[in-house]
């Protein structure tokens, strides 16, 4: 039992470029999400999926794009990257006692 | 949206109790959250609590509920200077809303 796997760790990018970062979790939750965390803003939630097939836009949504075709895979694109997008990601899923979330171990990314 | 808040610093002695507050907007919140993150880390869970709770004790932890003030405390006891990290606390909505997270300093 895995939990919740991020891919990749660091990243580097230049600005214009696209990416996709991988999110994947073996705990057949439903509910899964993106976080970004920047120094002073705590976690701001990016998008989120309350089950395959289903997204929706969290509190910073422009610049990103997700989908959810399986239950255990929910990717996060950046469709042309900027430097306001440089953060750290984290990717999360939700279930079990307490309904608790289990996070990633993050995604740091720096868009130059 | 409404924020979740928390203090952004506390600094506490080795040996001490910490107490972390947090005030939460949503009323209707089933469970509420303290995780830990460590530098360069993901969060942890450390604890949660169900909302018709008033208190739950965990070893070190004591965690306090008053929902008429929609208050949230983390008292650590006996605080380590392992337990230097960011503290946050969350409120379940439709999403896991964060407050901006309490950074305990302990010195020795």
């Amino acid at each position: 039992n895995a939990g919740v796997t991020q891919t990749p760790k660091f990243q580097v990018l230049k600005t214009g470029q696209s990416m996709t970062l991988q999110c994947a979790q073996d705990m057949n939750h439903e509910y899964m999400s993106w976080y970004r965390q920047d120094p002073g803003m705590g976690l701001r939630l990016i998008h989120y999926s309350v089950g395959a097939g289903i997204t929706d836009q969290g509190e910073v949504p422009n610049g990103y794009n997700v989908s959810r075709s399986t239950t255990e895979d929910f990717p996060l694109r950046l469709l042309s990257a900027a430097p306001s997008q440089t953060s750290v990601y984290f990717c999360a899923s939700r279930g079990g006692v307490g309904n608790t979330i289990y996070f990633g171990e993050g995604s740091w990314l720096t868009v130059v | 949206g409404e924020d979740v808040e928390q203090s952004l610093f506390l600094s506490v002695r080795e040996g001490d109790s910490s107490v972390i507050n947090c005030t939460y907007t949503d009323s209707s919140s089933t469970y509420l959250y303290w995780y830990k993150q460590e530098p360069g880390a993901g969060l942890q869970l450390l604890t949660y609590i169900f909302s018709n709770m008033d208190m739950k004790q965990d070893q070190r932890l004591t965690v306090l509920l008053n929902k008429k003030d929609k208050h949230l405390s983390l008292r650590i006891a006996d605080t380590q200077t392992g337990d230097s990290a960011i503290y946050f606390c969350a409120e379940t909505g439709y999403a896991l809303n964060f407050g901006k997270g309490t950074s305990l300093l302990v010195t020795p």
